[in-house]
């Protein structure tokens, strides 16, 4: 069965970096897309990105553009998030998400969520 | 940008009842890239619905979709208790803000 395990929580000071890990299961990890999506408390789900398992091709939202990075490693089956230049406004929970298929938009696979929290 | 609205933002409503959510986009969106999510405190979300109107896998016949446009809908023909939550729709990387449904 699909798994998506993520790592544990994370407590960083204001103009920090987080990284977030994504280990996949029970699947080909290559031959899917991998997205991340973010909550913060009291407020809607936001898309932050993709990446194509496959190849590394990414693709970010506008919002976090040149803030945010996504990686992968095949050999551990794992994607990466990296948010750097933390504010107190990036405390939230951070899910990895798949879709049923390679390229699509919804996602039926999601992790267990990793809540960063910001402060000083 | 696609900008989604959910309406309303919050419903009390008691087990058994018929619910209707309503999802708005600001500009015509592929019906074939709507999907609508459950979320519960503390977990992930949960896919109900995909491309307007399929279910996802495992979910129960009492959830439907449909819409075309910018106007869609959810229904959920009778509610059971496990219900109560907070339900989403989404296309491509637009969220709404979410209607909780909750306990009258």
């Amino acid at each position: 069965q699909v798994q998506l395990a993520q790592s544990g929580a994370e407590v960083k000071k204001p103009g920090a970096s987080v990284k977030v890990s994504c280990k996949a299961s029970g699947y080909t990890f290559t031959s899917y897309t991998m997205h991340w999506v973010r909550q913060a408390p009291g407020r809607r789900l936001e898309w932050m990105g993709w990446i194509n398992a496959g190849n590394g091709d990414t693709k970010y939202s506008q919002r976090f553009q040149g803030r945010v990075t996504i990686t992968w490693d095949t050999s551990a089956s794992t994607a990466y998030m990296e948010l750097s230049s933390l504010i107190s406004e990036d405390t939230a929970v951070y899910y990895c998400a798949r879709a049923p298929s390679n390229s699509g938009w919804y996602w039926n696979y999601w992790g267990q969520g990793t809540l960063v929290t910001v402060s000083s | 940008e696609i900008v989604l609205t959910q309406s309303p933002g919050t419903l009390s409503l008691s087990p058994g009842e018929r619910v209707t959510l309503s999802c708005r986009a600001s500009q015509s969106v592929s019906s074939s890239y709507l999907a609508w999510y459950q979320q519960k405190p503390g977990q992930a979300p949960r896919l109900l619905i995909y491309g307007t109107s399929s279910r996802a896998t495992g979910i129960p016949d009492r959830f439907s979709g449909s819409g075309s446009g910018t106007d869609f809908t959810l229904t959920i023909s009778r509610l059971e208790p496990e219900d109560f939550a907070v339900y989403y729709c989404q296309q491509f990387g637009a969220f709404g803000p979410g209607t909780k449904v909750d306990i009258k």
